[in-house]
């Protein structure tokens, strides 16, 4: 079974400029994640998806960030401007449903704000 | 709200030694309890998860958590560590019938061979 597929694996952009992170789950989970691990801390929940609807964002900062599961399947997770502390690793991750026996991780997008 | 709390940030141990890491969590209904490993380079992946029953649960390499339900404690354990587990660990509880998993801060152990 395929992984979690996600990319890029590192970026580094500057301060006010925008990113855009990609995600493809495992085929046939309905359920799609995105979490922000600072540097010494656990994964923190940004967004989480049912198929193209939104289940939960209440930690997601929507003054600069966006996140889209249009067809659901794959999504993109968006921050505009960026700032110096969105550094950080924006794991996506998949379940075959809400309330998972576990979540299956992707490698995660290593972003880096100077 | 909900929080998960590891007591260790860091733990080192020589091969062969036992291991337990503590993980608390403040909530008072139903759980759902995860540990997660993270090896070096490597994305995180589920080690053993809790449910429902024997609050004994044995996991993959060894591994094994004990439930109590009366702590909030849901702590991971091996007997005998080797080199390959070094890595960082992650409790994660989510709520039964809840959505949301929160995970703790994470323990990086380190075993020397």
């Amino acid at each position: 079974e395929a992984g979690v597929a996600q990319s890029p694996r590192y970026k580094i952009i500057e301060k006010r400029q925008s990113v855009a992170f990609w995600c493809n789950p495992i085929s046939g989970h309905a359920t799609l994640y995105w979490y922000q691990q600072i540097l010494g801390q656990g994964p923190k929940l940004l967004i989480q998806f049912q198929n193209n609807g939104v289940v939960d964002d209440s930690q997601l900062p929507k003054d600069r960030f966006s996140a889209e599961r249009l067809k659901g399947v794959d999504s993109t997770l968006k921050i505009q401007p960026a700032k110096l502390e969105d550094s950080a690793v924006y794991l996506c991750a998949s379940s075959p449903g809400p309330n998972p026996g576990g979540y299956t991780f992707g490698s995660g997008t290593r972003l880096t704000v100077v | 709200a909900q929080s998960v709390s590891q007591h260790n940030h860091h733990v080192i141990l020589s091969e062969a030694a036992s291991l337990e890491l503590g993980c608390n969590y403040s909530y008072g209904g139903t759980v759902n309890l995860f540990w997660y490993v993270q090896y070096p380079g490597q994305h995180l992946q589920l080690l053993l998860k809790y449910f429902s029953g024997d609050p004994l649960v044995k996991g993959i390499k060894g591994f094994e958590a004990e439930f109590i339900k009366s702590k909030f404690s849901f702590n991971l354990r091996k007997p005998s560590v080797q080199w390959s587990d070094t890595a960082e660990y992650f409790c994660a509880v989510t709520s039964a019938g809840g959505f949301k998993t929160i995970f703790g801060a994470g323990t990086r152990l380190f075993v020397k061979a």
